[in-house]
């Protein structure tokens, strides 16, 4: 069994599009998160729920609304999608907030034309 | 805000060869990782560490609070360990994890 899992792992899209992109993970973790990896592979935090609650929100546009219905799932949906959004997005969950391993989702390659 | 640097960016080596990877950060950390990610995409978590040495088979990661520096070394590297390679730092606050742009290690049959 996968323990996080990301679906779709390929999304082709129009600008102005309206899409989600689903996680989930079977580790009993409290805490999930949203990364984005640009283009030149680099990695930065967007969005982490612990408990379904979210604790930071880093400079994200908001376009971008993460949804968690239980701590098991945490979905991001993208608004107006736009011609920068091209990126992968990788889920990930850690046993709790803080200083804990992570596990990563095989990422979701977002391709806005 | 912490800066994470890795250095090199971009390493070649023979198979066989001892490999060492660099990461600095500019301010005081509650604990840092290293993260792999293979061509095909996936990331791995190597190590979380705080303090000291940690070895995981032929992966041995090492940190100095007091410099602000990790390393990642590999023994007796394969073409397996070809992958990307990346440090990140955890600063204990609300911010999450803050990311080095990675290393791209290729080993050479």
């Amino acid at each position: 069994d996968t323990a996080v899992s990301q679906t779709p792992k390929y999304l082709v899209t129009q600008m102005g599009n309206d899409k989600s992109i689903k996680c989930e993970q079977n580790l009993g973790h409290d805490t999930m998160y949203w990364y984005k990896q640009d283009s030149k592979k680099f990695l930065k935090i967007m969005f982490s729920y612990n408990n379904k609650e979210l604790i930071i929100n880093e400079t994200v546009p908001n376009r971008f609304s993460p949804k968690s219905p239980d701590k098991a799932h945490l979905n991001l949906h993208i608004n107006s999608l736009e011609l920068g959004d091209s990126a992968v997005y990788f889920c990930a969950s850690s046993l709790q907030w803080g200083n804990e391993k992570l596990f990563f989702g095989s990422g979701t390659q977002l391709s806005v034309l | 805000k912490n800066e994470v640097e890795q250095s090199p960016q971009n390493l070649t080596a023979q198979e066989g060869e001892f490999i060492t990877i660099n990461c600095s950060y500019s301010v005081g950390i509650s604990a840092l990782h290293w993260l792999q990610q293979h061509p095909g995409g996936g990331i791995v978590s190597l190590f979380m560490l705080s303090s000291g040495k940690k070895k995981h088979g032929r992966l041995i990661a090492t940190i100095n609070i007091q410099e602000k520096h990790s390393s990642l070394h590999i023994t007796a590297s394969h073409p397996r360990d070809s992958a990307v390679y990346i440090c990140a730092v955890n600063g204990g606050g609300a911010d999450g994890l803050t990311f080095g742009k990675g290393t791209h290690l290729i080993i050479q049959p």
